[in-house]
């Protein structure tokens, strides 16, 4: 089975610094998707990024960016220029290819509590 | 109703009580989950279904049973709800067959007493 582990509960920035959430995960499969998820105070789910095992480019979006680390299996998502609306949970999740056994669900790690200090 | 839809937002439940979470969507995915979420544990997945019809157990189902007799809906029961059930809950749904991503709903804080 694929786990899924963030080792850091809280994690804290200074606004317009650079912060970086760890995320490490297990599997035996060869090709998957790895994404981050940030979830506010309103409890909405909403996605941040995602990467495909497949290619090496790691994935950007705005701000959001992560190093995908394949064989050592590690996805880290970095922030930059942070903003106060970047406070959040930020939850790092995998998910196996389409067609796979497993329904293609979803496996969450533990969640990191991003604050961002004025 | 506009992407996917839960009920109720928050409930207080006394414990031995049966309770059923609805969950509905109306963008025709084929895929649909229910995951809790707990402190210190992320999301787990409790049940899936892949298609109308099909149901099956995810990492924690125990005390917990789910059908899905048409695409749109997904409800998820708990019989005899007992004081670790105590939790948010998270429905989400998936068009499999275009490979885009799940869709959440706001969740559901059940509080079992």
């Amino acid at each position: 089975a694929q786990t899924v582990t963030q080792s850091q509960p809280e994690m804290s920035v200074q606004e317009a610094e650079t912060v970086t959430l760890s995320c490490t995960y297990d599997t035996s499969e060869s090709d998957y998707y790895l994404f981050w998820y940030k979830q506010p105070p309103s409890r909405q789910m909403i996605l941040v990024i995602r990467q495909e095992a497949y290619k090496q480019q790691n994935a950007t979006e705005n701000r959001f960016s992560v190093n995908f680390q394949k064989a050592a299996k590690s996805f880290s998502l970095k922030i930059s220029d942070s903003q106060l609306g970047d406070a959040a949970m930020y939850f790092c999740a995998y998910r196996n290819l389409l067609g796979s056994t497993s329904g293609s669900r979803l496996t969450f790690g533990e969640g990191t509590q991003l604050t961002v200090n004025p | 109703i506009a992407g996917i839809t839960q009920a109720p937002t928050s409930q207080i439940l006394a414990a031995g009580r049966r309770m059923t979470l609805r969950c509905t969507q109306d963008m025709r995915h084929n895929a649909m989950y229910w995951y809790r979420q707990d402190l210190g544990l992320g999301l787990r997945l409790i049940h899936y279904s892949n298609t109308a019809g099909t149901t099956g157990k995810g990492e924690v189902p125990d005390g917990y049973s789910v059908s899905r007799a048409n695409t749109d809906d997904f409800p998820l029961t708990l019989a005899s709800a007992v004081p670790s059930q105590t939790s948010v809950y998270f429905c989400a749904s998936r068009d499999t067959s275009r490979g885009t991503e799940a869709f959440f709903g706001q969740g559901t804080r059940l509080t079992v007493v």
